[in-house]
């Protein structure tokens, strides 16, 4: 157990519909990062939060939002979603900002757009 | 071209070999990390690298930098070692390897 938790852990939507994921970091760790793992594109990095500050952001689609709250929780929002939105997102945390940072990867929340 | 390429893409093994996995990369890094992901989907780190080389339990992980190559090695390989092995460098993100997955046989 990783320490960081992520719900829910399945989640199965239509085309078109909007959708919330949820990511509490490990007790202490103030960076939060989204990844999208998909059968075709692997693991890719969407988006860093450092204190509720946005850091760094990767191949996320305007489509997607994110933000990470005082309690340093953060949430993932994936709106008009088409079917190649189905993939596993991982949420991860680590202690300091950016690079040199292990990182503690979530369970996931897989999600199934038909 | 990818920016980090692993090799093998499957790896098939009896219990007891020594496994070797490689990962290069094209980019200058900060650090390598080596992941583990089980069938199940969690994804475990295993090593953060910025040089040299750094050992846990069964595992080793080394890393030259001069050569932008890594390898992470599983002495006397495990059923429960089966996994798929992903290779991810640091840049200002994380930069991922498509992965390595190992099948261990009793």
């Amino acid at each position: 157990d990783s320490g960081v938790t992520q719900t829910p852990k399945h989640l199965i939507t239509a085309t078109g519909q909007r959708v919330t994921l949820r990511c509490s970091p490990r007790s202490g760790d103030l960076s939060v990062y989204w990844y999208q793992q998909s059968l075709d594109q692997g693991l890719q990095f969407l988006i860093q939060y450092y204190n509720g500050e946005e850091r760094a952001k990767g191949n996320i689609l305007e489509r997607f939002s994110a933000q990470q709250f005082p309690d340093l929780h953060s949430e993932l929002n994936l709106s008009s979603l088409e079917l190649g939105d189905s993939a596993l997102y991982f949420c991860a945390s680590s202690v300091r900002d950016r690079t040199v940072n292990e990182q503690f990867f979530g369970p996931g929340t897989r999600l199934t757009v038909l | 071209k990818n920016e980090v390429e692993q090799s093998p893409q499957n790896l098939t093994a009896q219990e007891g070999e020594f496994i070797t996995i490689n990962c290069s990369y094209s980019v200058g890094i900060s650090a390598l990390h080596w992941l583990q992901q089980h069938p199940g989907g969690g994804i475990v780190s295993l090593f953060m690298l910025s040089s040299g080389k750094k050992k846990h339990g069964r595992l080793i992980a080394t890393i030259n930098i001069q050569e932008k190559h890594s390898s992470l090695h599983i002495t006397a390989s495990h059923p429960r070692d089966s996994a798929v092995y992903i290779c991810a460098v640091e840049t200002d993100k994380l930069i991922f390897g498509t992965g390595t997955r190992l099948q261990v046989f009793p």
